[in-house]
């Protein structure tokens, strides 16, 4: 398996426009999850599906944040209008049970530049 | 309380030296707590976990002590080399149900020649 594979690598935007973050989990993993890295605040979890589902979307910062996972094999984070302050690196992660008691794997992550 | 607290920020320590990071937690219905590796440029990956059944557990020059009276855990990397310069992250999470993986704030870590 390739892994998680996140596209595209780097994203530089201007502020305002849309943004749209792809990710592909790991075949036959259930449970997927979405977090943010910056040097301030770490790695911090967006939003997390399990069986396509949202289930918890308490770490989306605002409403400019969205996400979907329209099937197993596909999810996306969208952001609209973007922000200078959104400029981070976005994970995607999956993993293959409930919860996260078991091993996340990580994509290389995108690398959004905001200006 | 869904806070882990991670320290040293950053490290330096010398080829062949012991590395050590050190992790707090607050919530007592954490069970599973890995520790997570991250090189330039990639995600992290998973490098060593352990449940609360236990104080120790070692994965070759990676050891985890845990010490569940105290809410503390950490990784200790024997034999330290260059190799292992990276970002290590402490985690925590419940086992059950649909629980968070909280992340620690992360060290760097390098390892001079």
């Amino acid at each position: 398996d390739a892994g998680v594979i996140q596209s595209p690598r780097h994203e530089v935007t201007e502020m305002g426009q849309e943004v749209t973050l792809r990710c592909k989990p790991i075949s036959g993993h259930n449970s997927l999850f979405w977090y943010r890295q910056t040097m301030m605040r770490g790695l911090e979890l967006l939003i997390y599906f399990n069986n396509n589902v949202p289930i918890d979307d308490s770490g989306m910062p605002e409403d400019r944040f969205s996400a979907k996972m329209p099937n197993a094999s596909f999810s996306t984070l969208k952001i609209q209008p973007s922000e200078p302050r959104d400029s981070a690196v976005y994970f995607c992660a999956s993993s293959s049970r409930h919860g996260m008691g078991t091993e996340a794997f990580f994509g290389q992550g995108t690398r959004l530049t905001v200006v | 309380q869904q806070q882990v607290k991670q320290s040293p920020q950053s490290l330096i320590v010398q080829k062949g030296g012991i590395s050590i990071i050190n992790c707090a937690y607050e919530n007592t219905a954490f069970d599973y707590f890995p520790w997570y590796q991250q090189f330039p440029g990639k995600g992290p990956a998973l490098l060593i976990a352990i449940r609360p059944d236990v104080s120790e557990k070692k994965e070759g020059r990676f050891t985890i002590s845990f010490n569940k009276s105290a809410k503390q855990f950490s990784l200790h990397i024997m034999d330290s080399q260059p190799g292992d310069s990276a970002t290590y992250f402490c985690a925590a999470s419940g086992n059950t149900g649909f629980q968070k993986l909280v992340f620690g704030t992360g060290t760097r870590l390098l390892v001079s020649p």
